[in-house]
């Protein structure tokens, strides 16, 4: 298994672009989210499925659209680039339970000029 | 979603054992307590999870007060990659999910 994969590693925008963040999972889990984190700062949620064509907000959703078309990818979408996004995010998958443990992608780097 | 408190940084030395407490006042009772591990540029990583008392897998032990107002994430015998930040949560275990990922704890293990 791959487990969480994440496209791409690195990524430089101009302030107004916009742009999708890829994530994958291949062990069948019902829930996948989002976090960004930012330097000396832990993980904020920004969405999260708890199924194919289920989604919600988390903590900080403003500027973020997420979709869950199918249960393997859940891409989050930057709709116009600010440098207030300027963050590591992550990926992550989980099963339903009863031990709710979260499998983490390596992250994607962006950077908004 | 109960927030938790944890040291913001610990200094340990390899061979010794180290202790992280995580306050969790507000915890409910359907809340599972939860550690993870993060390296510099990678994704966190999943320790360990218990409800209540003690659990112990091949990583680490928790220690679960019957109040369950905090816990004790320990790791026997630290070794230099040992060096991370450790990250206590409160999960919803029931149906939907939320996490709350606060600052977590800087342990840098020292040679």
């Amino acid at each position: 298994n791959a487990g969480v994969t994440q496209t791409p590693k690195f990524q430089v925008l101009k302030t107004g672009q916009s742009m999708t963040l890829q994530c994958a999972q291949d062990m069948n889990h019902e829930y996948m989210s989002w976090y960004r984190q930012d330097p000396g700062m832990g993980l904020r949620l920004i969405h999260y499925s708890v199924g194919a064509g289920i989604t919600d907000q988390g903590e900080v959703p403003n500027g973020y659209n997420v979709s869950r078309s199918t249960t393997e990818d859940f891409p989050l979408r930057l709709l116009s680039a600010a440098p207030s996004q300027t963050s590591v995010y992550f990926c992550a998958s989980s099963s339903s339970g009863p031990v709710f443990t979260q499998y983490f992608g390596p992250g994607t780097r962006l950077t908004v000029l | 979603l109960a927030k938790t408190t944890q040291p913001i940084s610990m200094d340990s030395y390899e061979g010794q054992e180290v202790n992280i407490t995580c306050s969790h006042n507000n915890i409910a009772t359907n809340d599972y307590i939860t550690w993870y591990q993060q390296f510099p540029s990678q994704g966190p990583r999943f320790i360990i999870q218990g409800y209540k008392t003690k659990v112990t897998n091949e990583v680490a032990s928790l220690f679960i007060p019957a109040d369950r107002k905090s816990s004790t994430l320990s790791l026997p015998r630290v070794s230099l990659s040992d060096t991370a930040v450790y990250y206590c949560l409160v999960v919803q275990n029931t149906g939907g999910f939320k996490t709350i990922f606060g600052a977590g704890t800087r342990l840098f293990v020292k040679a």
